[in-house]
């Protein structure tokens, strides 16, 4: 079974812009979650879908958004990127919604902001 | 929200020794606490992980335990190997209202000694 993908995994954009990034969860998985990890921060939940739908989202902006389509895959926008923005973002997959159930991370999109 | 403790950040063994790690966590909520292994440049991967039903959970050279009352659990690894050299993270799951997310402490940078 194929894991988690994210594309692209290396991004580069200048303050200003934006980008979005792609998520495809494990074959089956209908549940797709959203990190941001920083060497200060460390991993920070983003959102999580399920079935189309946010269930989740934890404390960033509003200039980070995302949304899922009906066969799962997940899409992360960033607009109006900052410096403090750079960061590796990770999306995780797993079979259910909620706690409890065993997430599988993708590799990550680096992202670099200048 | 949650707030997830995790110490030490840095621990470094002998090959051979036992490598301990300790969380504490705020929502005593929370029911499900995961552990990650991170190697340098892949993604976090699931190790172990363990429900508040349960005080303890083992899996060959890796245990986990939790105290609830305490709010605190620990992942114990046993005849560390080099291979065990990474950076760990643990995490609960919190279940209060309206918010349902995957906080992670801050990491333990292990380094076994050979």
């Amino acid at each position: 079974k194929a894991g988690v993908t994210q594309t692209p995994r290396y991004l580069i954009k200048t303050r200003g812009q934006q980008v979005t990034l792609s998520c495809s969860p494990i074959s089956g998985h209908r549940s797709v979650s959203w990190y941001q990890q920083t060497p200060g921060q460390g991993l920070q939940f983003l959102f999580e879908y399920f079935s189309e739908t946010q269930r989740n989202k934890g404390n960033f902006p509003g200039r980070f958004s995302g949304r899922q389509f009906s066969n799962s895959r997940s899409e992360m926008n960033v607009s109006t990127l900052e410096l403090g923005d750079s960061a590796l973002y990770l999306c995780a997959s797993s079979l259910k919604a909620g706690g409890g159930n065993e997430q599988f991370f993708g590799p990550g999109t680096r992202l670099t902001v200048l | 929200g949650e707030n997830v403790e995790q110490h030490p950040s840095t621990l470094s063994v002998q090959e051979g020794d036992s490598a301990v790690i300790k969380c504490t966590y705020s929502d005593s909520a929370s029911n499900y606490f995961p552990w990650y292994k991170q190697e340098l440049g892949k993604r976090p991967q699931l190790i172990i992980d363990i429900r508040s039903n349960v005080g303890e959970k083992k899996d060959q050279r890796i245990a986990v335990t939790l105290n609830k009352t305490a709010k605190h659990f620990s992942l114990h690894i046993t005849e560390t190997q080099p291979e065990d050299s990474a950076v760990y993270f643990c995490a609960a799951w919190e279940m209060d209202t309206g918010r349902r997310a995957l906080t992670f402490g801050s990491g333990t940078r292990l380094q076994v000694q050979p």
